[in-house]
């Protein structure tokens, strides 16, 4: 069976700090790892992933991810955060082989004050 | 303007009552998810389908069902056996197990 820890339930920052979430995984196959981020009363969209290649991801606005096969870690970094990026981070996990099923975590609450 | 659509967004309903959640996408997509997203408990998922006449349990199905007939529509049936049915559920589509989930605006049910 597949999941997902995200080991921090929130982060607070100040501006212009950086930042890392922090997202483990299990799963008995290959998997594929993504980052959504949900800003309050809007839906989650999607800020990166993981397939396969370059262990070290870019997504959109300015956040980047190190895939850790050995560590099975999936880590969501920023160097320098914004009052804007204030929202709740979760990390998800599709299934090796022919299985379908997107597994997420608790979720990471990102407070960035001034 | 492709999606995919929640509804209703606001749900109330009594105790012991079924009730039935509508999710429509018309973005083609093969594989359709439902989740239950409850403060401080991330998105947890019920059930999903890869594919048409097909779906599988999640983490969390005990008290719900589901169907696919049709590739774009996904119900989801809260029944009274869902001992905690209040909370916001939320549906989303993808294309396959690569690419990214896309999902509705959510609709939040309250049993009364």
């Amino acid at each position: 069976a597949q999941s997902v820890t995200q080991l921090d339930s929130q982060v607070p920052v100040f501006e212009e700090a950086p930042v890392e979430l922090r997202c483990n995984y299990s799963s008995s196959v290959s998997v594929y790892l993504f980052w959504y981020v949900q800003y309050p009363n809007q839906g989650l969209q999607l800020l990166l992933k993981y397939l396969s290649g370059s262990t070290l991801v870019k997504g959109i606005n300015g956040f980047e991810a190190e895939f850790n096969k050995s560590q099975t870690s999936f880590h969501l970094r920023k160097p320098s955060v914004h009052i804007s990026d204030t929202a709740e981070y979760f990390c998800a996990v599709s299934g090796g082989g022919s299985n379908y099923k997107l597994t997420f975590g608790k979720g990471t609450l990102l407070t960035v004050n001034p | 303007d492709g999606g995919i659509t929640q509804s209703p967004k606001y749900l109330f309903r009594k105790e012991g009552q079924n009730v039935t959640l509508s999710c429509e996408q018309n973005l083609n997509h093969d594989a359709m998810y439902w989740y239950r997203q409850d403060p401080g408990q991330g998105l947890r998922l019920i059930y999903y389908s890869q594919i048409v006449n097909d779906f599988q349990k999640g983490d969390i199905a005990e008290g719900y069902s589901v169907s696919r007939e049709k590739k774009e529509s996904f119900p989801l049936t809260v029944t009274s056996a869902q001992k905690n049915p209040t909370a916001f559920y939320l549906c989303a589509s993808s294309q396959d197990r690569t690419t990214e989930a896309f999902f509705g605006q959510g609709t939040r049910l309250t049993v009364v």
